[in-house]
C-alpha cells in the first residue's frame, strides 16, 4: 500500500532557481493538499485541489503553483525560489465523504 | 477566527504513567477535531477523530480523545505511556469554511522517558 507517495524527500535550492514537488496518490482520492511545516507553527494550508483540474489558494500561497491535470498527481512548483520557503512540505488527500487526510512522508527542501 | 491551540510545547512524562496532551479550539458551528501523531523524518499519521456521537474518542494504539464542547478543548490521553509514544503531536479542527481544510495546532512534543 504506498498511499501517498512524495519526490524528492530531500533537495537544496539556490536562490532563484525553479523546482516542481510531486505527490501522487493511490487511493482514488478526489481531494489533495500541499502544507508547509514550520518549527513551532504547524501545518500551513499552500493550496488544495477538490478534483482534477481544479485547484485553489489556502492560507499561504504566495510564491508557488500548482496543478492537477491528472486526480492522482498533485504539483507545487516554486518558480523562483527564496530563503524564506526553506520548509518541510507535506502532501496528502482524502476521499469524498471522509474528513479523515492521509499524509506523506514530505519533502525536506532547503534553498540557500 | 478559528484557530487551535496546544498550549504546551512539551510534555514530559515516565513510561507507565497517564500521559495527556491538551488541545482548545475555536471554530463556528459543530467541529470535526482530529489528532495526528509525527515520528522523526515521517510524515503525520491520523490517532482519531471526532465529529459527533460519544464524547470519548478511541483511536490507534491506546489513544483516546475526550470531546468537551462546553470548555472547547480535545485533549488527547492514554492510561498508560511507551516510550515509543514519544513523538510530535497535531492537534487539527476542520476548516468551516469547506474542502475540508484542516486548521492545526503548533503540536506537542511528547517525551517519555524510561
Amino acid at each position: 500500500n504506498a498511499g501517498v507517495t512524495q519526490t524528492p524527500k530531500f533537495r537544496v535550492l539556490k536562490t532563484g532557481q525553479s523546482m516542481t514537488l510531486l505527490c501522487a496518490q493511490d487511493m482514488n482520492h478526489e481531494y489533495m493538499y500541499w502544507y508547509r511545516q514550520d518549527p513551532g507553527m504547524g501545518l500551513r494550508l499552500i493550496h488544495y485541489s477538490v478534483g482534477e483540474g481544479t485547484t485553489a489558494k489556502g492560507e499561504v500561497p504566495d510564491g508557488y503553483n500548482v496543478s492537477r491535470l491528472k486526480k492522482q498527481n498533485f504539483l507545487l512548483g516554486l518558480e523562483s525560489a527564496a530563503p524564506s520557503q526553506t520548509s518541510v512540505y507535506f502532501c496528502a488527500s482524502k476521499e469524498q465523504g471522509d474528513p479523515t487526510q492521509h499524509f506523506g512522508d514530505g519533502t525536506r527542501l532547503s534553498i540557500l | 477566527a478559528q484557530s487551535v491551540a496546544q498550549p504546551e510545547d512539551q510534555v514530559k512524562v515516565a513510561e507507565g504513567n497517564p500521559l495527556t496532551v491538551k488541545c482548545t479550539y475555536s471554530v463556528s458551528g459543530n467541529p470535526y477535531l482530529f489528532w495526528y501523531v509525527q515520528y522523526p523524518n515521517r510524515g503525520l499519521q491520523f490517532l482519531l477523530k471526532y465529529i459527533t456521537g460519544d464524547n470519548l474518542v478511541k483511536g490507534s494504539y491506546g489513544f483516546e480523545a475526550e470531546f468537551n464542547k462546553s470548555q472547547t478543548s480535545f485533549h488527547l490521553k492514554k492510561p498508560s505511556a511507551l516510550v515509543s509514544d514519544s513523538a510530535l503531536y497535531f492537534c487539527a479542527v476542520r476548516d468551516a469554511g469547506g474542502y475540508n481544510k484542516l486548521i492545526f495546532g503548533a503540536g506537542t512534543r511528547l517525551a517519555v522517558h524510561p
